[in-house]
Formats: structure tokens, sequence, C-alpha cells
């Protein structure tokens, strides 16, 4: 109930190409759904997050796609970058609680 | 812009020895967390703390941890009698309204050897 199931557990994308992580959850009460960017031996840094009153949100070049019904949320990063080569988790959370995160995707963006 | 810091980054301890790990919120900040990180797994809920007290804690927060607000900037989390599962990166974060973007420090690498 308390899980956040993430895929893939890594990825491989060519410089400039969209970059897609996926999570699902199955407690409806998680009403708070952020993303992590994490470099190695530093500390998740939030990315974007969302809330499940809108659908999507958009900031520069990442997006988070909510699917309230399907209790699923994915992160687009658009034009990836080396730079953006990373590990990134989901999360979610409701009221007080503290965030249950997913299990990480490693992602590596080439030239 | 303000941040959260740790010490130290790296502790080796030796099995049986108790540890602390030190961590400074954000200074406007009114709940805290600690969460750990095993090598290569996810990043997992310790405990929360509120208003001087734990509000909630996980499985794994067992006996053998304790967690203290000492001032009004520090606050750690000590493992009375360490563990070689122990091992792992301990990860404070803090926020100024629950429910809300948690700030994380880079973390303290623990090694029980």
């Amino acid at each position: 109930q308390q899980q956040v199931k993430q895929s893939p557990q890594s990825l491989i994308v060519q410089k400039g190409g969209i970059s897609i992580i996926n999570c699902a959850y199955e407690n409806t009460a998680f009403d708070y759904f952020p993303w992590y960017q994490q470099f190695p031996g530093k500390g998740p840094a939030l990315l974007i997050a969302i809330r499940p009153d809108v659908s999507e949100k958009k900031e520069g070049r990442f997006t988070i796609s909510f699917n309230k019904s399907a209790k699923q949320f994915s992160l687009h990063i658009m034009d990836s970058q080396p730079g953006d080569s990373a590990t990134y988790f989901c999360a979610a959370s409701s009221g007080n609680t503290p965030l249950v995160f997913g299990k990480g995707t490693r992602l590596s963006v080439i030239a | 812009e303000p941040e959260v810091t740790q010490t130290p980054s790296h502790q080796v301890t030796q099995m049986g020895q108790e540890v602390i790990l030190r961590c400074v919120p954000i200074s406007n900040h009114l709940y805290f967390y600690w969460y750990r990180q095993i090598l290569g797994q996810k990043v997992e809920f310790l405990v929360s703390f509120y208003n001087n007290e734990i509000s909630e804690k996980s499985e794994i927060f067992d006996d053998q941890f304790s967690v203290e607000r000492p001032d009004g900037s520090n606050f750690t989390l000590k493992i009375r009698s360490t563990k070689l599962e122990d091992s792992a990166m301990y990860f404070c974060s803090s926020n100024r309204v629950a429910h809300n973007e948690q700030f994380f420090g880079p973390g303290t690498r623990l090694t029980v050897l």
C-alpha cells in the first residue's frame, strides 16, 4: 500500500532525446508527488513536483504527467543532455506523512 | 540560498560503537527528517521530528536509534551500537511546512567495519 513502483531501473538516452521514467502507486491518500534528482555523492534535490488537481506540470525541459485514475505519474525530460545523467527518484506522500521513494532510475545521456 | 548541512561527510566506525550524525536544518524550518540509503538502493524514511518530539518513525528506527535537537540549530541522529547493516548514506532533510518541499542535506556516509 505504501510502495511506489518505479521503472525502468536504468535508461540510456541519446543527447537531444526524450527520457521517460514512470512511477505507480497504490495508496489513494497520496496527494504530493515529487521527483528528485541525485548525483553521485550528493543528496536528493527536488526537481519538480505535482499535486493531483492537475494532470501535467512543466518546468523548462522537465514535465510531470499525472494520471489519477491509473495511479501513475511520469517524468519526461525533453532534449536530454549529458548533464542530466543522474539517478532520478519519484516519491509520494500525503498530509504530514514522510516521503515514500521509488527505487530510482539511473539515467545516462550519451552524446 | 539556505541549505541543509551535515557532518561528518564520512564516518567510519567499528561494529558496536556509538555514532552521532549531525545536521543543521534550514533556519526557519520546523519539520525535520532522517532518511537512509543503502548503496544502490532507494531512499528510506527513518524518523520525522516536529515540536521537539518524534512525530513518526519507521520499522527501521528501532531502539538503537535516537534523535535529538539539543539546541536551536542542530538535529542529531544517534546509533547506540552500530551493526554492519547500518552502513549507508544518511540524509537529513527539513521543511518549513509539512507536506511541502523537503530540502535534503548532502548526506553522511557511514561505514561500519
